[in-house]
């Protein structure tokens, strides 16, 4: 089955750092580009950050500097890590598959929240 | 990095036809054929509706359809049913950034 695992939402202090795993099974990573998107508490979805098959990395201004998207391919695993958190990151985070034939995120996984907050 | 513009609701009653917009620029919808739609029930992840502007994925039903004409792309749902309500979701291709999500359209199914 195909599907996409995120884990390591928790709650953490402004400032502080964390690293979101995103498990993939029943496709490989580094084939497709990968991507987070965000979805703060009632509010709408953001793409933060994209990686694409070759290696090249996108963010949005809202991260830059802060966030880096990476993947593992022995392990199958993307990762977001989040530095200099703020409240304004708190959010569900989605990983997404990019489905290179339609570019289109087709495989979305369930989320895991991260709250900011001291 | 503008948000894609949607209206933040709308609704229609069973049976009926709906059209939600999502207004771009000529930087992201205007310029690319690469819009796409996604569904999201409360409390879930989202859903790919509709790719490249009119496509279909496998198993999403054929009462869903898309378009675009400049800026501005649009989805339309006919033949509304109960569980069509959710939030909808456009996003674009948008060059050297991630991708560019429309802000959101709440669907109400009267």
């Amino acid at each position: 089955e195909v599907q996409l695992v995120e884990s390591g939402g928790t709650l953490i202090l402004p400032g502080g750092s964390l690293r979101l795993s995103c498990v993939a099974s029943g496709f490989t990573v580094n084939n497709n580009y990968m991507s987070w998107v965000r979805q703060a508490p009632g509010k709408g979805l953001e793409c933060v950050s994209i990686i694409y098959s070759g290696g090249s990395t996108y963010y949005a201004d809202s991260v830059k500097g802060r966030f880096t998207i990476s993947r593992d391919n022995s392990k199958n695993t993307l990762y977001l890590q989040m530095n200099s958190l703020r409240a304004e990151d708190t959010a569900t985070y989605y990983c997404a598959r990019g489905w290179v034939v339609g570019d289109a995120f087709d495989i979305w996984g369930q989320g895991t929240m991260v709250t900011v907050s001291s | 990095q503008s948000a894609l513009t949607q209206p933040a609701s709308v609704s229609g009653s069973p049976g009926q036809s709906i059209t939600i917009s999502c207004t771009g620029t000529s930087s992201d919808v205007g310029n690319y054929n690469l819009v796409s739609w996604y569904q999201q029930h409360p409390g879930k992840a989202p859903k790919l509706m509709i790719y490249e502007v009119s496509k279909r994925p496998s198993g999403v039903s054929n009462r869903f359809s898309g378009s675009k004409s400049g800026n501005t792309a649009s989805l339309t749902i006919s033949g509304l049913q109960a569980e069509d309500e959710a939030d909808y979701y456009c996003c674009s291709y948008a060059g050297s950034i991630p991708r560019v999500f429309g802000g959101g359209t709440k669907l109400t199914v009267l």
